[in-house]
């Protein structure tokens, strides 16, 4: 059963509009939840994190909601960009040495 | 180099045959991690480890996948008698020790390398 999911395979925003990212968590344990991009032929690159005491965190065009009760996070690129296209993937641990626990991904693509 | 580095970078075998991949995490991590990612699919976990010790191996598929780190840097993961469902690409992570007055933000998160492109034929 995944833990961690990404409903929509695929995302397609014009430049300079909003790109939304989701993602939705089961496990009631996680309390860190991580934002990576990852272009083809690479590693997957940190991008913004939340903790599970905070429901808003923003860096630069870049901020992560996260809604507890809901078990529910959001990525809200603006304005968007074509060197954002990419795919994304949603994040979760629990606290202590624990591995993430990562979606199956979301390939945005911004269109100039 | 000021990343995590993994060699080699792709790596094609034939099926029944050994392979070695190896990661060099980012000095001063404490906790090193392998994953890996099939196609279309999501990363998937194998191990975790702390210093020199696997204190998870939950994730690794079969006892044809070993693990070790020596030294508190380099891991090497080896997969015998490769099979074709092995082909993925294998990714390194670390991330740094906890405590010492950082913000949680920066020692939670895990920095990846690029990654070993596998293909068994």
């Amino acid at each position: 059963d995944q833990q961690v999911k990404q409903n929509s395979p695929s995302l397609s925003v014009q430049e300079g509009r909003i790109s939304i990212l989701n993602c939705d968590y089961t496990n009631s344990m996680f309390d860190y939840f991580l934002w990576y991009k990852k272009y083809p032929a690479e590693g997957p690159t940190f991008l913004i994190s939340i903790s599970s005491i905070k429901d808003k965190n923003e860096d630069g065009r870049f901020t992560v909601f996260l809604n507890k009760s809901a078990k529910h996070l959001s990525l809200h690129i603006v304005p968007s960009q074509p060197g954002d296209s990419a795919v994304y993937f949603c994040a979760a641990s629990s606290s202590g040495n624990t591995p993430l626990v990562f979606g199956k991904g979301t390939r945005l693509s911004v269109i100039a | 180099g000021a990343g995590v580095s993994q060699s080699p970078s792709n790596k094609v075998t034939e099926k029944g045959k050994d392979v070695e991949l190896r990661c060099d995490p980012i000095s001063g991590h404490t906790a090193l991690y392998w994953y890996r990612q099939s196609l279309g699919q999501g990363l998937e976990f194998l191990i975790y480890f702390q210093g020199n010790s696997a204190p998870d191996k939950s994730g690794l598929p079969s006892d044809r996948f070993s693990a070790e780190r020596t030294g508190g840097s380099v891991s090497t993961l080896t997969i015998q008698r490769t099979q074709q469902e092995d082909s993925a690409v294998y990714l390194c992570a670390s991330r740094h020790k906890r405590g010492g007055g950082l913000t949680n933000d920066f020692k939670e998160t895990q920095y990846f390398g690029p990654g070993t492109r596998l293909l068994v034929l």
